[in-house]
């Protein structure tokens, strides 16, 4: 079974319309991420979380919110979806107890905003 | 801020040697990764590097780490088909809560 799990795979979605991205681990890590990749700009960190009480703000962040339910679960809301959150979203954990502050990522969703 | 670049595309014949470059800003970054993301699928870790350290090798990867040009490549000798896959730069700084991603190169591999 994979460690990092992400549903739904795929979505369609039309303007306007709330949405939630929802990650699951069964790595016992405590950090997690959520990233946007769009081609040609890599991957970009939405918000991170640190703990189940720890939430921040990534570079961007606008337009999104998250949930840290549990230490395995994060979800990425959007609020109000726009065309321009067509992207490919990524859930992320660490460890920090891992000096090399690896990242293990999951299959990834595909959103699209129509 | 802290940036990350590499160039967008690559292709390389089967059996040849494929080397990847990748530049950053953050001279304080102490850990510098690559991640191979293959279609459809998330991103793995492939291989990192301290930077107090200039060459790893590991199997049919090297990863070499020139910290005065601020310059990271990754070589795949004897490049495979299975090769064929998006690489990401990343650095991270010690200390640091967040990992910067390169915009990743997409190597092609013609049989």
């Amino acid at each position: 079974d994979a460690d990092v799990t992400q549903t739904p795979r795929n979505r369609i979605t039309k303007t306007g319309k709330r949405i939630m991205l929802e990650c699951s681990q069964t790595k016992g890590h405590d950090r997690m991420y959520w990233y946007r990749q769009d081609p040609g700009l890599g991957l970009r960190l939405i918000y991170y979380s640190f703990d189940v009480k720890d939430i921040n703000k990534g570079e961007i962040s606008d337009g999104y919110s998250v949930s840290r339910q549990a230490q395995a679960k994060f979800s990425l809301s959007l609020e109000s979806a726009i065309p321009n959150q067509t992207a490919l979203y990524f859930c992320a954990t660490s460890d920090p107890r891992d000096r090399e502050s690896r990242q293990y990522f999951g299959p990834g969703t595909r959103l699209t905003v129509t | 801020g802290e940036d990350v670049e590499q160039s967008l595309f690559l292709s390389v014949r089967e059996g040849d040697s494929s080397v990847i470059n990748c530049t950053y800003t953050d001279s304080s970054s102490t850990y510098l990764y690559w991640y191979k993301q293959e279609p459809g699928a998330g991103l793995q870790l492939l291989t990192y590097i301290f930077s107090n350290m200039d060459m790893k090798q590991d199997q049919r990867l090297t990863v070499l780490l020139n910290k005065k040009d601020k310059h990271l490549s990754l070589r795949i000798a004897d490049t495979q088909t299975g090769d064929s896959a998006i690489y990401f730069c990343a650095v991270r700084n010690t200390g640091g809560f967040k990992t910067i991603f390169g915009a990743g190169t997409r190597l092609f591999v013609k049989a």
